[in-house]
């Protein structure tokens, strides 16, 4: 069964500064992955997803994440942190093994990111 | 071209009631699913339909139940309703069924509170 942890339920930066948020994921065959953004009593916009090929992936708003095979991490990233980034992020992985994996997305406990003025 | 369609917003229920969740996908989006969202347990699957057919089912109760229609909405069922189910219930669509990279398109959420 695949499992994601977030390293970090809470984050806080300054407005500007580098935004790095943690991601590792667990799973016995080849991941899907993916990033969502929630904001207060929102549901969740997709911000970018892995599939195969290039291991940098480029999404919405600036973010981006690196898949690195072997130290199973989809960490995200913005270089500059903009106060309207201030949200809930969280990682979910999906598996293509069929059966009991079919339309299931794990998710991470998510991360709650703080941007400071 | 609309988004996921969630109603209601809110509800408020009493315990031992049952309530019914409504959710209209993106127009050509055959695949459904539903997740449990709360602070304890963060976002967990309920359920998936595709083409009318549950395909999937997360660690729920019978209590928890759903179908899809032919026109691929849904609707998820509570029943005899307790205060632990009270949570944001969120719907997301999908074009061909959550197979790999298909990304999954997500809903307002509907806001249960259990009193």
């Amino acid at each position: 069964a695949q499992s994601v942890t977030q390293l970090g339920s809470h984050v806080s930066v300054s407005e500007g500064a580098l935004v790095l948020l943690r991601c590792n994921y667990s799973s016995s065959v080849p991941p899907y992955l993916f990033w969502y953004v929630q904001y207060p009593n929102q549901g969740l916009q997709l911000l970018l997803k892995y599939t195969t090929g290039a291991t940098l992936v480029k999404g919405i708003n600036g973010f981006e994440a690196e898949f690195k095979k072997s130290e199973t991490s989809f960490h995200l990233t913005k270089p500059s942190a903009h106060m309207s980034d201030a949200a809930e992020y969280f990682c979910a992985v999906r598996v293509n093994a069929g059966g009991t994996s079919y339309g299931k997305l794990t998710f991470g406990q998510g991360t709650i990111l703080t941007v400071h003025p | 071209k609309a988004g996921v369609t969630q109603t209601p917003r809110y509800l408020i229920k009493t315990r031992g009631q049952q309530v019914t969740l409504s959710c209209s996908p993106i127009s050509g989006h055959r695949s459904v699913s539903w997740y449990q969202q709360t602070p304890g347990q963060g976002l967990q699957f309920l359920f998936e339909y595709f083409s009318e057919t549950q395909r999937n089912k997360g660690n729920f109760p019978g209590r928890f139940s759903g179908r899809q229609f032919s026109n691929s909405r849904s609707e998820m069922n509570v029943s005899t309703l307790e205060l632990g189910d009270s949570a944001l219930y969120l719907c997301a669509s999908s074009q061909i069924g959550g197979i790999g990279n298909t990304e999954a398109f997500f809903g307002q959420g509907t806001r249960l509170t259990v009193v």
